[in-house]
């Protein structure tokens, strides 16, 4: 597509569900990353996708998140037996290689607000 | 660890003034420089990317410069109109190309009052 797309826009969900939120990169684009962004912070790194290599987890700050790109491609991030410390907006960027996107930037896409109730 | 910080959060100018918004680094070894735009409920906006060797870069209105060696960036605005009012955040790209993470700071939220 002409841009990153993620869905859901909005999901609000009860305390202890598991939820699974869904990014699309641009075509072409190799590297994949999630940030998470919370009322009043920075944007946070959580995990970085780049070819086939490895992802980079470092980012990621309990075992309740995981994220996997299939087809190195599509990614979907969840998050298991979410807790009310997990509401934020939660946002992914597609660039073209960790080398080219030196070059040429991120393209984030709008986020998923993540709401637990 | 990188650092980025932006100073003031918040600002309020009136509209046609123009303005500038500061951004600072504490690792001067980066790889570029990104400022971005954020409206509230939305996503972010990529504004203008300035690699490492360039000193500046500009897209209509808007004049982003880097000096590295001080770990400072200035986004400027010219002119200000209503529609420039949301949050500005910087973020930096570490120099190494294995994980282009990027940091960035928490923005500033300005806006121009008719």
């Amino acid at each position: 597509g002409a841009g990153v797309s993620q869905s859901p826009s909005n999901k609000v969900t009860e305390k202890g569900k598991d939820v699974e939120l869904r990014c699309d990169p641009i075509s072409g684009h190799t590297a994949l990353y999630w940030y998470r962004q919370s009322l009043g912070q920075g944007l946070e790194f959580l995990i970085y996708f780049q070819g086939n290599s490895a992802p980079d987890k470092s980012g990621l700050p309990s075992d309740r998140f995981s994220a996997e790109r299939t087809g190195g491609s599509v990614s979907t991030l969840t998050i298991q037996r979410t807790q009310q410390e997990d509401s934020a907006v939660y946002l992914c960027a597609s660039s073209l290689g960790a080398y080219r996107q030196t070059r040429y930037g991120y393209t984030f896409g709008s986020g998923t607000r993540l709401t637990v109730v | 660890k990188q650092e980025v910080t932006q100073i003031p959060a918040a600002l309020s100018v009136p509209e046609g003034e123009n303005l500038v918004l500061n951004c600072s680094f504490t690792d001067s070894a980066i790889y570029n420089l990104q400022w971005f735009r954020q409206d509230p409920g939305k996503g972010l906006t990529s504004l203008l990317l300035i690699q490492s060797s360039q000193r500046e870069q500009t897209s209509g209105r808007l004049n982003a410069s880097l000096d590295k060696s001080s770990g400072r960036s200035t986004l400027y605005i010219a002119a200000s109109q209503p529609g420039d009012s949301a949050t500005y955040l910087c973020a930096v790209s570490p120099y190494t190309g294995a994980n282009s993470k990027l940091t960035f700071g928490k923005g500033i939220t300005l806006s121009v009052r008719p």
